[in-house]
């Protein structure tokens, strides 16, 4: 199965940008990365998703690298409210739909 | 509005009672799936499940049964055979098709076993 390797917290200074880095060397060609964040005490939330190429949306960026071993999720300007858990996610290439959680980075946001 | 209700929000419960953990999703998904989560732990997964009346292991199953005989509906039973009940539990749904599988989760629910 395909896992993932995050660094266990990071801090920010509010207005900064926030680069949560991911390892997931073992990744198979047809999967994709996924990003998802839980604020306490609550379900976590999909960021964002790709495959290779770098993807952007309302809440963030994603960057995978050319050999799609790494990844890193880009909060630009961080705020309080980004204080969470980050989980990068491998989609298992078993022809199942298994979704594999890690530790996550804990990221906290300085004011 | 389109989403996953989980219910209640907090469980109390005795040890040695089975106890069933109600998960409802309304964006009609066709995968479903059960999370437990430890206080400072990532999510593990328990159960999940494809299609209707189908459902597979997930890493922890031992002491947890589902069911789905309704697309929209995978309840969770916590049974006396599990050991350390006490946790905080996901509830999630995704599609099938297509190439994202993006997984909307609920609000979870918080079981408390003494």
């Amino acid at each position: 199965d395909a896992k993932t390797t995050q660094p266990p917290s990071m801090d920010c200074a509010e207005g900064r940008a926030a680069n949560l880095p991911c390892n997931h060397s073992t990744i198979s060609g047809n999967e994709y990365v996924y990003w998802y964040r839980q604020i306490h005490s609550q379900g976590p939330q999909y960021i964002i998703h790709g495959l290779k190429n770098n993807e952007t949306n309302e809440m963030a960026s994603l960057i995978i690298t050319e050999d799609r071993k790494s990844s890193t999720l880009i909060l630009p300007h961080a705020t309080l409210r980004d204080t969470a858990v980050y989980y990068c996610i491998v989609r298992v290439p078993s022809g199942t739909y298994k979704y594999i959680f890690g530790t996550g980075t804990r990221l906290k946001v300085l004011a | 509005d389109g989403g996953i209700t989980q219910s209640p929000k907090y469980l109390f419960r005795k040890e040695g009672q089975n106890v069933t953990l109600s998960c409802e999703q309304n964006l009609n998904h066709d995968a479903m799936y059960w999370y437990r989560q430890d206080p400072g732990q990532g999510l593990r997964l328990i159960y999940y499940s494809q299609i209707v009346n189908d459902f597979q292991k997930g890493d922890i199953a031992e002491g947890y049964s589902v069911s789905r005989e309704k697309k929209e509906s995978f309840p969770l039973t916590v049974t006396s055979a599990q050991k350390n009940p006490t946790a905080f539990y996901l509830c999630a749904s995704s599609m099938l098709w297509g190439t994202y599988y993006e997984q909307y989760f609920g609000p979870g629910t918080r079981l408390t076993v003494t």
